[in-house]
């Protein structure tokens, strides 16, 4: 079995600023890492995966993650935020093989103010 | 583009009605699940389906059941709705090598 935590339930920050969102998780077996975001009143979209390769992914609109297999982390990162990154985002975990949940962490939510 | 879709947005029942969530998917994916989130617990896994006809209990599926009579459609039946099962449910897909599953926009749901 899997498990995420999130450390941080919500994370206050200035536009332009620099943000961390942190992300760590257990497991037993070889994993895939997902962080997802969430808009008010919406459902849950893709923002960035790692499966393999590289252990630095990065998404399109400027956030990028970490895989950090010593650490069991997967934080993540933007170096300057928008107003309009404020949203929920959520860390999950997959088994890498067989039969197998995403389980999530009880989420950050990015509030970002002018 | 991907799609998976929540039959309503929101919904209001009252205590001890029978509730049907529909979700669709036309990804032909194989698994498929049903979350319900609330404040300060994120997701948490209600059922899912691996196979039509098939289907799983996830980490609360108490009070809750599910049909998965065709690939793409997966229903979650709240067979006596109760006041603590007001809540957002969220249904998702997923296609095999268990790489990113894909969200439906999320069924608010009061009882009252």
């Amino acid at each position: 079995a899997q498990s995420v935590t999130q450390l941080d339930s919500q994370v206050p920050v200035f536009e332009e600023a620099p943000v961390e969102l942190r992300c760590n998780y257990s497991s037993s077996v070889s994993v895939y890492l997902f962080w997802y975001v969430q808009y008010p009143n919406q459902g849950l979209q893709l923002l960035l995966k790692y499966l393999s390769g590289s252990t630095l992914v990065e998404s399109i609109n400027g956030f990028e993650a970490e895989f950090n297999k010593s650490q069991t982390s997967f934080h993540l990162r933007k170096p300057s935020v928008h107003i309009s990154d404020t949203a929920e985002y959520f860390c999950a975990v997959s088994a890498f093989s067989g039969y197998s949940t995403l389980t999530f962490g009880k989420g950050t939510m990015l509030l970002v103010s002018p | 583009d991907v799609k998976v879709t929540q039959s309503s947005r929101y919904l209001v029942k009252r205590t001890g009605e029978k509730v049907f969530l529909e979700c669709v998917q036309d990804m032909d994916h194989e698994n498929m699940f049903w979350y319900r989130q609330d404040p300060g617990l994120g997701l948490r896994l209600i059922y899912f389906s691996y196979d039509v006809k098939m289907k799983e209990k996830g980490d609360i599926p108490e009070g809750y059941s599910v049909s998965r009579e065709k690939k793409e459609r997966f229903s979650l039946i709240l067979e006596s709705a109760s006041t603590n099962q007001t809540s957002m449910y969220l249904c998702a897909s997923r296609g095999p090598m268990n790489t990113e599953a894909f969200f439906g926009q999320g069924t608010r749901l009061t009882v009252v």
